[in-house]
């Protein structure tokens, strides 16, 4: 295990309603990046945060917006909901950006119908 | 196109055999290259990390291999058991560059 925890474990939501996604970091860490997964495809870049501001963002649109709080936990929200929305949603926590290495979560596994 | 391609897409082995999965990689500058394991419906698990002047690196039964100047890498999987089965993800770092490029990642099934 890797001390990085996601909840839920799995969501089932209806087009074009709201979800939020949780990430706790593992202790340390202060840098929390997210990532969309695909059946088959490997983890597509969504948006990073380090110290609570976004470092960095992946061709996702602007519904797909996040947070991170003081203790570096962060949140991935996604309003509009489509169903391509659905996906494994992976978080990594790490030092100081992607140079470090990543430990990721065991990830969200979200269904929209 | 992809900065990281993987092959075989997928492979099945008989259990107790080797198998070698490739990762070629156009990404620069290059900062690192990470295997990670990934089991279905799981996050991925990393395996080995390696520098521009590594080209070797070995985790138990996994040996990951790198040739910065063809841009290619290779992870060896020894004596295969019934637990290897997962995709098994490249994914390389480019240098002052947060994100990170990532493979398809290869399947792997074992098989008795």
């Amino acid at each position: 295990e890797t001390g990085v925890t996601q909840s839920p474990t799995h969501l089932i939501k209806t087009r074009g309603q709201q979800v939020t996604l949780r990430c706790s970091s593992q202790s340390g860490h202060n840098t929390v990046s997210w990532y969309q997964q695909a059946l088959g495809q490997g983890p597509q870049f969504i948006f990073q945060y380090y110290r609570e501001e976004e470092n960095g963002r992946g061709n996702f649109p602007p519904r797909f917006s996040g947070l991170q709080f003081p203790n570096y936990s962060s949140e991935l929200n996604v309003n509009a909901l489509e169903l391509d929305d659905s996906a494994l949603y992976l978080c990594a926590s790490s030092l100081q950006g992607s140079d470090y290495e990543q430990y990721f979560g065991p990830g969200t596994r979200l269904t929209v119908t | 196109k992809n900065q990281v391609e993987q092959s075989p897409q997928s492979l099945i082995i008989l259990e107790g055999k080797n198998c070698t999965l490739q990762c070629n990689y156009t990404v620069s500058p290059f900062s690192n290259l990470r295997w990670y394991k990934q089991d279905t419906g799981r996050g991925p698990v990393s395996l080995t990390i390696m520098t521009f002047s590594e080209n070797t690196k070995s985790n138990g039964r996994y040996t990951a291999t790198l040739d910065a100047d063809t841009k290619q890498s290779s992870l060896h999987i020894t004596a295969s058991q019934l637990s290897d089965s997962a995709s098994y993800i490249c994914v390389v770092s480019a240098e002052g560059n947060n994100r990170l490029a990532f493979g398809k990642g290869n399947q792997v099934v074992v098989i008795p």
